[in-house]
């Protein structure tokens, strides 16, 4: 069945760093792709999506581009800031048109000052 | 838009006892669905509805869990004869379901079975 697979965290990074989180994905079809975010204490945001491959989706400094060859979306951000802290979570929507999305473990992101 | 809102935000309840949490979507959403987050994992899916509909479950839905969309507008999730396994965070989200099918999320029911 449909999966997503996110690299493991936490992923620690000063102010200003580059960051990549990986995430791959294995489904039949085409599906959408999703990255969450969930800042402490509060419930899941969408970040940023992409329908179709070689969409690039973006948001607040952070883009995502889906690749079909790779079935991957990693996530992208140049310059991180402390209050980017979060867990970030991977999801796709599958083909079947019913709109639930399947998500990966998550991914907690620890910026420093 | 007040946005998504679960009650209750958090349960405590022991062993055996059912309890029930409910959702109410950001208004005129037609799709509903539910999904359950343990500790350090991603959300998975329960079920779905739309409007009054329920129209898919997950196999992780047994028969101790039912879950109702009266009227197709909020949503109650039961879970009866509670078990430890049962403890996690319970999320709620709505979409259109028309012309967008971008899931807004509620900030979930935390249930800890004692």
């Amino acid at each position: 069945g449909d999966s997503v697979t996110q690299m493991e965290g936490p992923v620690t990074l000063s102010e200003e760093a580059f960051l990549t989180i990986n995430c791959t994905y294995t489904a039949t079809g085409y599906p959408s792709l999703f990255w969450y975010v969930q800042y402490p204490g509060e419930g899941l945001q969408l970040l940023l999506k992409a329908t179709k491959a070689d969409d690039k989706g973006s948001n607040k400094g952070f883009e995502a581009t889906y690749r079909k060859e790779t079935t991957s979306f990693h996530l992208e951000k140049g310059s991180v800031q402390v209050s980017d802290s979060a867990v970030y979570f991977c999801a796709l929507e599958g083909s079947s048109n019913t709109g639930k999305l399947i998500f990966g473990q998550g991914t907690t992101l620890q910026v420093k000052p | 838009d007040t946005g998504v809102s679960q009650n209750p935000r958090h349960k405590i309840t022991k062993r055996g006892q059912n309890v029930t949490f409910r959702c109410d979507p950001i208004s005129e959403h037609n799709r509903l669905y539910w999904y359950r987050q343990t500790l350090g994992q991603g959300p998975e899916f329960l079920t779905y509805f739309q409007n009054e509909a329920q129209l898919e479950k997950s196999r992780l839905l047994s028969d101790r869990f039912s879950a109702e969309r009266p009227k197709g507008s909020f949503s109650t999730l039961e879970i009866q004869r509670t078990e430890q396994g049962d403890s996690a965070m319970y999320l709620c989200a709505s979409s259109p379901g028309t012309t967008s099918y971008e899931q807004y999320f509620g900030p979930g029911t935390r249930l800890t079975v004692t």
